[in-house]
């Protein structure tokens, strides 16, 4: 009865790698997003959509893609990884005018 | 920019004490102000919520106070446990328009037996 989930748990690569990390809520919500936790556990929001369509866009790296399938999946895909993209990564999701719930994480190395 | 803006950064408190976190806000159209815990190693978790039409909202051990004028909203966690020991997160958004939420930076809190 997992709410929002997200695969793998762990990613270990090397740089100028390209990974993938994906993401399903079942919770019904029209909103899913992805958060990136860095080591000073700063949450910056990264991408969201609504709906299968893109809405909020933050100043990330177009080696950053994401992609909806459908309004229960958001996966992240990462071209050409670097030291600097190590973090945590959070799928997260809501519904319109209520709180955000988080998906476990992703702790992202790169080596 | 930082728009919502928490301390202490870490807190340190005795069991039994009543740990205080503060935040501090810019964005009058903010309007839903949601606390969250986060344990090492999972995803932050939703604690607790309040919207500016209420002063204080209490949850078990969990208490908001709100001050809309200040621009303020503060955590307060009464008879505190060491199973309460995380880092816990303020946040702020815009309800009506796609949620972009603003997080504080986060307080680490330690409560000690």
């Amino acid at each position: 009865d997992t709410a929002v989930s997200q695969t793998p748990k762990y990613l270990v690569t090397q740089m100028g790698n390209d990974k993938s990390i994906k993401c399903e809520q079942n919770l019904g919500h029209d909103t899913m997003y992805w958060y990136k936790q860095d080591s000073k556990k700063f949450l910056k929001i990264m991408f969201s959509y609504n709906n299968k369509e893109l809405i909020i866009n933050e100043t990330v790296p177009n080696r950053f893609s994401p992609k909806s399938p459908d309004k229960a999946h958001l996966n992240l895909h990462i071209n050409s990884l670097e030291l600097g993209d190590s973090a945590v990564y959070f799928c997260a999701s809501s519904q319109a005018g209520r709180a955000v719930y988080f998906g476990p994480g992703t702790r992202l190395t790169v080596l | 920019q930082q728009q919502v803006k928490q301390s202490p950064q870490s807190l340190i408190v005795q069991k039994g004490g009543i740990p205080i976190i503060n935040c501090a806000y810019e964005n009058t159209a903010f309007d839903y102000f949601p606390w969250y815990q986060q344990f090492p190693g999972k995803g932050p978790a939703l604690l607790i919520a309040i919207r500016p039409d209420v002063s204080e909202k209490k949850e078990g051990r969990f208490t908001i106070s709100f001050n809309k004028s200040a621009k303020q909203f503060s955590l307060h966690i009464m008879d505190s446990q060491p199973g309460d020991s995380a880092t816990y997160f303020c946040a702020a958004f815009y309800s009506g328009g796609y949620q972009k939420v603003t997080f504080g930076t986060g307080t680490k809190l330690q409560v000690i037996p």
